[in-house]
């Protein structure tokens, strides 16, 4: 069953401001892991935060984790038109060999 | 580092016909392997995974199918394409056990006609 969803939003931000996105999954996990996506390409993995983890900083990437709420967000401050791309979360369930990734939130990043 | 090859880039196939996409790894030894479906607007399905040679297991029972040849080779096939198999499809491998990332290949644009 699929795990990590995001709320389907579409961002549409001015460069500079900040992004903020959520995802919510159902199980217990192993770790929480985000994904960025450019249009027609492959995925590329940003931050893994583990479930005993509650924040973890990456460059302009900020990722908190709520295990208790089930629920994770990811912060990208000062935008930048290059960070158009769709963001997916993806959580890694204990016992598993595999991600189950959400359904992707679109950032679009005027400048 | 880890390369991941996907071929074709692009694909347009009749409903019916066969399908074999190729995923090749490079820069590791014994990966989990997995393809994944993305139809548009949507996230990721999970099709297939591998953790060995030989050894594969459906997450979803369609008319698709897997292989791994080669400890570095995963192949998605078809015998008879539908037009709900047009997508997006990616390959990916995962280096160690736990807490790891996945790395993707650049996928296969599937379009059924």
């Amino acid at each position: 069953s699929q795990q990590g969803e995001e709320d389907p939003q579409a961002l549409s931000i001015q460069e500079g401001e900040n992004a903020t996105m959520n995802c919510s999954y159902k199980t217990s996990i192993n770790n929480l892991q985000w994904y960025r996506q450019n249009s027609g390409r492959g995925l590329v993995h940003l931050i893994l935060i583990r479930s005993n983890e509650r924040e973890k900083h990456s460059g302009r990437l900020r990722v908190t984790l709520d295990t208790s709420k089930k629920s994770s967000s990811l912060l990208i401050t000062a935008s930048r038109a290059a960070d158009t791309a769709s963001y997916f979360c993806a959580t890694d369930a204990k016992g598993n060999n595999r991600l189950a990734f959400g359904k992707g939130n679109q950032v679009v990043v005027i400048p | 580092s880890q390369t991941i090859h996907q071929w074709p880039a692009t694909l347009v196939q009749p409903v019916g016909s066969p399908l074999s996409l190729e995923c090749t790894v490079e820069g590791t030894s014994n990966p989990n392997l997995y393809w994944y479906r993305q139809a548009a607007g949507r996230g990721l399905q999970l099709l297939f995974y591998s953790v060995g040679i030989g050894q594969i297991s459906s997450e979803v029972p369609q008319n698709l199918s897997a292989s791994r040849p080669q400890d570095r080779q995963f192949i998605l096939s078809s015998k008879k394409l539908l037009l709900s198999d047009s997508g997006f499809y990616l390959c990916a491998q995962r280096v160690g056990r736990g807490n790891s990332p996945l790395h993707f290949g650049n996928g296969t644009r599937l379009t059924v006609t």
